[in-house]
């Protein structure tokens, strides 16, 4: 069966400072990886996702993921944290883009000024 | 371009009851899946429409279940609501191209 890890419950960072949010993914073949962002309230957006090809994949907003075959994981990192990106962060896997998708239970990211 | 439209965005019902929620796709999206979204947890897969057939389901009991419209629009129904499945429900749609899903803002459904 497939799953999510996201070891991370709560991250708390400066804003200006790096950021790197981890997941891990359990999954029998090779899976479509997806990052999203959340706000209070609000559905999901989507930042991000990698199938194949190029292993460092860019996202909206300045994130990037970087997918470690070997490590099972598809972490998640920003250069330069604005005070906006506080939001919870959700890793999610699937067996297509848009078929059933499987979720970690969520980062949820403080910014401090 | 309006992007995937639920209603209501909230709702109370009590133990027992049955509820509808409802899902507008983004235009050209032919593809509706619901998700829950209980507490503190990740979403969870309910199920899949396309062409008017639920295509996936995940791990969820028979109280749940839906329909997809001519015009792609979906509703989600559940029934003898009980407490636990008080959550915020997202759907999302898609037309199975490379953009993936685009979520909705979801429904916040508290039974009582």
């Amino acid at each position: 069966a497939q799953s999510v890890t996201q070891p991370d419950i709560h991250i708390t960072v400066s804003e200006g400072a790096s950021l790197e949010l981890r997941c891990n993914y359990s999954y029998g073949a090779t899976p479509y990886l997806f990052w999203y962002v959340q706000s209070p309230g609000q559905g999901l957006q989507l930042l991000l996702k990698y199938f194949s090809g190029d292993t460092l994949v860019q996202g909206i907003k300045g994130f990037e993921a970087e997918f470690k075959r070997s490590q099972s994981s598809f972490n998640l990192r920003k250069p330069s944290v604005h005070w906006s990106d506080a939001a919870e962060y959700f890793c999610a896997v699937g067996y297509t883009n848009a078929g059933k998708s499987t979720f970690g239970d969520g980062t949820t990211l403080t910014v401090k000024p | 371009d309006a992007g995937v439209t639920q209603s209501p965005t909230h709702l109370i019902k009590t133990r027992g009851q049955q509820v509808t929620l409802r899902c507008s796709p983004k235009s050209g999206h032919d593809t509706v899946s619901w998700y829950q979204q209980a507490l503190g947890q990740g979403p969870q897969f309910i199920f899949q429409y396309y062409e008017e057939e639920e295509r996936q389901r995940g791990n969820f009991p028979d109280r749940f279940s839906g329909h997809q419209f001519p015009n792609y629009s979906s509703e989600l129904n559940v029934n003898a609501l009980l407490l636990g499945d008080s959550a915020l429900y997202l759907c999302a749609s898609s037309n199975g191209g490379a953009d993936g899903y685009t979520f909705g803002s979801g429904t916040r459904l508290t039974v009582v």
